[in-house]
């Protein structure tokens, strides 16, 4: 099945600093997701983003699709920006339910 | 909108019980859902996935036998534990799809066995 790798595994980061989140794939895919894990375990959903570029406050994401990669980008990050973000991806459909891909996440830490 | 919720929230059980936990989705209906595990910072990894009124699609090294789901009607998906045991304890997300490739998120039931 696809392979999803994220990086890096753990970024600590002081409040107000900039942060690139990345994402490969191994294979090419229908969907791409970026979730925030919040401390309570909610997944909140971030972007869907199979290729393309999008931005949403001080969060923006992009994804190459051609060469297999997404960057999630956090700007002037908050306290509340931490918590473990997760790409998932699903990959070329295999019959009637896709399925999505989870990366094992990037545990992001912001301190005041 | 697109939202979806499971119950309970927590729930704690004795070893050779079995629990049930629902998944429903509030305001859009559900042709598939998903069921997740996820073990304490760990990924998130698929159970299985069930569509409305057929039998689900279990993934390899899953009981189906030990995991029960039924996917009664568009809105409500239910996974049951049956007798539980200790390992069986982790965090189980489900999720709702309304056809097209996005999966909507429930808060996650955290359980318990003792």
């Amino acid at each position: 099945g696809i392979q999803v790798e994220q990086s890096p595994p753990d970024l600590i980061l002081q409040e107000g600093a900039n942060s690139t989140l990345r994402c490969n794939f191994s294979d090419s895919v229908n969907n791409l997701q970026w979730f925030h894990q919040n401390p309570w375990g909610q997944l909140i959903n971030l972007f869907y983003i199979p290729s393309g570029t999008k931005q949403n406050g001080r969060l923006s994401a992009t994804t190459v699709a051609t060469e297999r990669y997404s960057l999630l980008y956090i700007s002037s990050s908050q306290t509340t920006d931490s918590g473990v973000y997760f790409c998932a991806v699903e990959g070329p459909p295999t019959g009637a339910n896709s399925k999505l891909t989870f990366g094992k996440g990037i545990t992001l830490s912001v301190r005041p | 909108g697109a939202v979806v919720s499971q119950h309970p929230s927590r729930v704690i059980c004795k070893s050779g019980t079995s629990v049930k936990i629902e998944c429903r989705s509030l305001d859009f209906q559900a042709t598939t859902m998903f069921w997740y595990r996820q073990f304490p910072k760990q990924s998130l990894m698929l159970m299985a996935t069930s569509n409305e009124g057929s039998k689900a699609t279990y993934e390899q090294g899953v009981e189906k036998d030990k995991f029960l789901i039924n996917h009664a009607s568009l809105t409500l998906s239910t996974l049951t534990v049956t007798s539980a045991h200790p390992e069986d304890s982790s965090f189980y997300i489900c999720s709702a799809s309304p056809g097209e490739s996005h999966q909507y998120f429930g808060p996650g039931t955290r359980l318990t066995v003792l």
